[in-house]
């Protein structure tokens, strides 16, 4: 099936350690994005990507950093110099023609112990 | 002002009954809007596209109002699978890909 894939759902990282979430898309999307949701708080965008090897900071950017070697896959580190990392992060993706419409990975949860 | 703006409810409506959402945005330049619905600790999932004209969905419509920069949302005849939180989401129209902007969302209960 067709679709976005995060991995993995649940996170646990102890403090001062980097831990990577892996995105992987099969929609073959030109564009990918990461944002993070807070309880009761809106989506934030972290970075997103138009084409491969290209990628731009969103604006929570600090203590994260995000490679695109390949179409399909788009994922995230959360380096030790984000300050409150624990949240649910959301990978999403876009076809360029399908205007602004964008669709999300189940997302994965991280916190940090 | 916000770039997006709703009420944070909750509302709560008993079935059948109809509600209506608000969200006001603050970027007269843009130009794509959306509705998705979020479930409790799930994906946002797109629920419409918001046309200038208003679109129909079924029980839901949405309405948007240029002049005074605002999305509507009604649902009609509420069912109790319809209790989810609702995000207003707008494109922040700069560079070439016009980011979205999502609202914090309203959380609806539909109760028996």
């Amino acid at each position: 099936d067709g679709g976005i894939t995060q991995s993995p759902k649940y996170l646990f990282r102890k403090e001062g350690q980097n831990v990577t979430l892996s995105c992987e898309q099969n929609l073959n999307h030109d564009a990918m994005y990461w944002y993070r949701q807070d309880p009761g708080q809106g989506l934030r965008l972290i970075y997103y990507s138009q084409i491969v090897n290209d990628f731009q900071k969103g604006d929570i950017a600090e203590g994260y950093s995000v490679s695109r070697e390949k179409k399909e896959s788009f994922p995230l580190t959360v380096t030790s110099a984000q300050k409150n990392p624990t949240a649910f992060y959301l990978c999403a993706s876009k076809a360029v023609e399908s205007g602004n419409t964008i669709y999300f990975g189940e997302g994965s949860w991280l916190t940090v112990v | 002002r916000k770039e997006v703006e709703q009420d944070p409810g909750p509302f709560n409506v008993p079935e059948g009954a109809t509600v209506a959402f608000n969200c006001t945005y603050s970027n007269s330049a843009s130009q794509s809007f959306f509705w998705y619905r979020q479930d409790c600790r799930k994906e946002p999932k797109l629920l419409m596209s918001v046309y200038s004209s208003g679109n129909e969905d079924g029980r839901f419509t949405a309405q948007l109002n240029r002049a005074s920069q605002y999305i509507s949302l009604l649902i009609r005849d509420s069912k109790l699978s319809d209790s989810a939180t609702y995000l207003c989401v707008v494109n922040r129209p700069r560079g070439s890909q016009g980011n979205l902007i999502f609202g914090k969302g309203t959380k609806l209960s539909v109760k028996p």
